[in-house]
This record gives structure tokens, sequence and C-alpha cells, in this order.
């Protein structure tokens, strides 16, 4: 079965622009989380949604947000830009949220430069 | 607050030998804990994963083994070989509560394998 798709795979913006990523899951699997990797922060827990609804969020400010549509693709905006948004964008599926079930799987993320 | 560590940020092993990668955490409400292996520009791949009710995991080549009263967990791989030279990630999560789909990760530590 087809992986995690992210789209775009690299992406340049301005400071002060906006720009919105995507992110297509498995097949069935209904919870898309998505992380923030910059060097030596590792990965950094952004929001999860699960049909339709943000059931977790982590501690980004309010330019970072996200929806979820009725076939499970996700899609994450960031506002306003700044420099240290530059980071790989990782979005991860599973069938329920929880990793337990094996099912949690990564995408190959979206690096994005802002300049 | 960084409740996952890796303290180690480079490791370099012979092949054949074994490698031994370990992770910290200080947050006593983690109960799942996972490995996860990456490539420069992809997204992280799931190794092996361990529950809190185990203190060892096996999978072929790789063993994780959980120590709950340091809060300790270590990723061995034998024998070491050159594919593994990877990033390796440890992450855990909560998975008894709502938040199972949030994983806190480590930052990551560089494993090399020589020949």
């Amino acid at each position: 079965k087809a992986g995690v798709t992210q789209t775009p795979r690299y992406l340049i913006k301005t400071r002060g622009q906006q720009v919105t990523l995507s992110c297509s899951p498995i097949s069935g699997h209904r919870s898309v989380s998505w992380y923030q990797q910059t060097p030596g922060q590792g990965l950094q827990f952004l929001f999860e949604y699960f049909s339709e609804t943000q059931r977790n969020k982590g501690n980004f400010p309010g330019r970072f947000s996200g929806r979820q549509f009725s076939n499970s693709r996700s899609e994450m905006n960031v506002s306003t830009l700044e420099l240290g948004d530059s980071a790989l964008y990782l979005c991860a599926s599973s069938l329920e949220g929880s990793p337990s079930n094996y099912g949690y799987t990564f995408g190959s993320g979206t690096r994005l430069t802002v300049v | 607050d960084q409740q996952v560590k890796q303290n180690s940020p480079s490791l370099s092993v012979q092949e054949g030998r074994i490698s031994i990668l370990n992770c910290d955490y200080t947050n006593s409400m983690f109960d799942y804990f996972l490995w996860y292996k990456k490539y420069p520009a992809e997204g992280p791949t799931f190794l092996i994963s361990i529950s809190s009710i185990k203190d060892k995991n096996e999978d072929g080549r790789f063993t994780v083994f959980l120590n709950k009263s340091a809060k300790h967990l270590s990723l061995h791989i034998v024998p070491s070989q050159p594919g593994d030279s990877a990033v390796y990630f440890c992450a855990a999560s909560d998975v008894r509560t709502g938040t199972a789909s949030k994983l806190t990760f480590g930052t990551g530590t560089r494993l090399q394998v020589t020949l």
C-alpha cells in the first residue's frame, strides 16, 4: 500500500509570507500528526488531527495551524514566516493516533527554507 | 525542558561489533517507547518499540532494553552493518491518555559503522 505522501518536498519562502504544506496519510489511517525538525532540536510535536478535529497540540505559536479534510488528508499552514521556521516538516499517519499500534508511519517531509 | 535525552550525539562502531545507543527520560508518565532510524532528507523509519510492562524486546539484530527505575532505555544492534549508519532517535509516548499520538523525541545519535 502507498505510504505517507508529503508535498511539496522542498520550498523556499521569504520572511513574512505564509506557506501551506500537505500530507496524505496511508489509506484507512484517520490520524495525522505534524512535527518540526530543526538541527539540534530533534523532532518537536506540532499538532495532531483525528477525524477532522485537532486532538492534541504542542507548544508552538498560533502562526502554526492545520486542518484535516474528510478524506483524512491534512494541511499545515505557517503564517508570517520567520527565519527560525526553516526546518524539515514531517507528518505521521496512524490508524487511531496511538504509536503502539505499529501504524505510526512518517512521510519523507517538506524541507522549508525561509530567506 | 528536554524530557527525552540522547546524550551521545555520535557513535562510531566497527562492522560486526555491537552498537549500543542510549536514551534517558524524565517523565514518569511515559509508558511506550520507540526507536526510529533516519537518513538525511527522509522521514524517520520505525525500528522497534517497547511497552513499559516489559524490560526487553527483540527483533532480529535489534534489541531494546528498558530500565524503568532508572528511566533509561537502550538500543542494541548486533552485529552492526554499514547500512546501519544513520541517525537514531528514541521517542516516548503516554498511551494511557488522550495524548498517545504526541511522541516526544530525543535529539538523536548519529551512528557510523566503519569497515
